[in-house]
């Protein structure tokens, strides 16, 4: 069954700091990766995608890693803001062909603070 | 802005009622996937449209059900409501791989 794991499921930094959130899947056969942010209530938000020969992704502050082989995925956020406090879900897509193909991950609760 | 839109954004419902969720995506998307999402929880897929087409469903049963239309809006429907039902629905419209979330209806069955 494909599942992806996020850790940690919660976080709290001080505004500022630098964090690291983590993302192991286990969905075959690959296609490509997903973070997305949410905020309370909204809906998701793409925040960077990879495919497989992809090994990093920035966006802004956030750079996305990907280790296909281990098949895990890190998203680092740097200089965090206030305005980071979110909920960080992993995505992955596999290539079977099905309608949807995509396993979500629960997310990881981040909280800034000033 | 993803350009999804949906209504209402808050929905207050009692038990064995019937809903119906609105979303609108932007001109050209041909593709709408629903999802239910429970507190703490990521997305779960309920099912997803390709030009008015059911093209895919997730572990749902039939109860919730969907339509598509010409102009790029489509519905989620659900009969008789349960109060495990209660979650934040999503609509995403996809365009080259890449998906666009609307901002969620929350459903509160009573």
């Amino acid at each position: 069954k494909n599942q992806v794991e996020q850790s940690p499921q919660s976080l709290i930094i001080l505004e500022g700091k630098n964090c690291t959130l983590q993302c192991n899947y286990t969905v075959s056969p690959f296609s490509n990766l997903r973070w997305y942010k949410q905020d309370t209530g909204r809906g998701p938000v793409s925040l960077t995608i990879m495919t497989f020969s992809e090994n990093t992704k920035s966006n802004g502050r956030y750079t996305a890693t990907l280790d296909a082989d281990t098949k895990q995925s890190s998203l680092h956020i740097t200089a965090s803001q206030l305005s980071d406090s979110a909920s960080y879900i992993c995505v992955v897509r596999d290539s079977g062909g099905g309608a949807d193909g995509l396993t979500f991950g629960k997310g990881t609760h981040l909280i800034i603070q000033p | 802005e993803t350009g999804v839109t949906q209504s209402p954004t808050h929905l207050i419902k009692t038990r064995g009622q019937q809903v119906t969720l609105r979303c609108s995506s932007q001109s050209g998307h041909n593709t709408v996937s629903w999802y239910q999402q429970a507190l703490g929880q990521g997305p779960q897929f309920i099912f997803q449209y390709y030009r008015e087409e059911e093209n895919g469903r997730g572990n749902f049963p039939p109860r919730f059900s969907g339509l598509q239309f010409p102009n790029y809006s489509s519905e989620l429907n659900v009969n008789a409501l349960e109060l495990d039902d209660s979650a934040l629905y999503l609509c995403a419209s996809t365009l080259a791989e890449t998906q666009y979330f609307g901002p969620g209806t929350r459903l509160l069955v009573l």
